[in-house]
């Protein structure tokens, strides 16, 4: 089947960058999105990516995508205590379409 | 005035990716459901009419297989748009009406939907 892999768990210092990293199958898929979900919240579009770019910056968060790998990554300069949460990436076929599929995310801690 | 809500309003997929565009009536029964698509600068073109629990009714032109219409509810219809290419790119818009009481249609606020 199609799937979205990404690591569990992620700790920084407070400051440091963080890199989130995400494989993921379907090589045809059109966009591949990052969302964060805080404790006790529902699910918030970070960012996303269209399959025909390689990076896409947005002050903090840059985006790096390797079709070849199928790899994509979020990274989070100076991270800070409110970046704490979990990440979740996604792929699909369309934008602003329910069908997607994610990864089972990563729990960013950022330690004081 | 009575509700329809069409979802999503705007969609851009891939060739070849099937799409699914929701009409729900929120405060009556939408016995009869229309479907219209939109192409720019022209009048809204009538694709098909369903009744609830029944096989819709097609335009001439219109392919059925193309443009899958599902109304299992009283109070929603689906249009799934096959294998979608860009020429299927257009607005598409659905009405519905309480066909029992006699009630003048309502229209959902419309789906854009662009195929790359």
């Amino acid at each position: 089947g199609e799937d979205v892999e990404q690591s569990l768990f992620l700790s920084v210092r407070e400051g440091d960058s963080s890199v989130i990293n995400c494989t993921y199958t379907d090589s045809s898929s059109t966009y591949l999105y990052w969302y964060k979900q805080e404790p006790g919240a529902g699910l918030q579009l970070l960012t996303y990516i269209f399959s025909n770019m390689d990076m896409k910056q947005d002050q903090r968060l840059t985006v790096l995508l390797n079709k070849k790998d199928k790899h994509l990554s979020l990274r989070i300069a100076d991270t800070q205590t409110g970046d704490s949460a979990i990440y979740f990436c996604a792929e699909g076929d369309c934008k602003n379409n329910n069908d997607m599929r994610f990864g089972a995310g990563t729990r960013l801690t950022v330690k004081p | 005035g009575a509700v329809v809500s069409q979802h999503p309003s705007w969609v851009i997929c891939k060739s070849g990716t099937s799409v699914k565009i929701e009409c729900r009536s929120l405060d009556f029964q939408a016995t009869t459901m229309f479907w219209y698509r939109q192409f720019p600068k022209q009048s809204l073109m009538l694709m098909a009419t369903s009744n609830e629990g029944s096989k819709a009714t097609y335009e001439q032109g219109v392919e059925k297989d193309k443009f899958l219409i599902n109304h299992a509810s009283l109070t929603l219809s689906t249009l799934t748009v096959t294998s979608a290419h860009p020429e299927d790119s257009s607005f598409y818009i659905c009405s519905a009406r309480d066909s029992a009481a006699n009630t003048e249609a309502f229209f959902g606020q419309g789906t854009r939907l662009t195929v790359v």
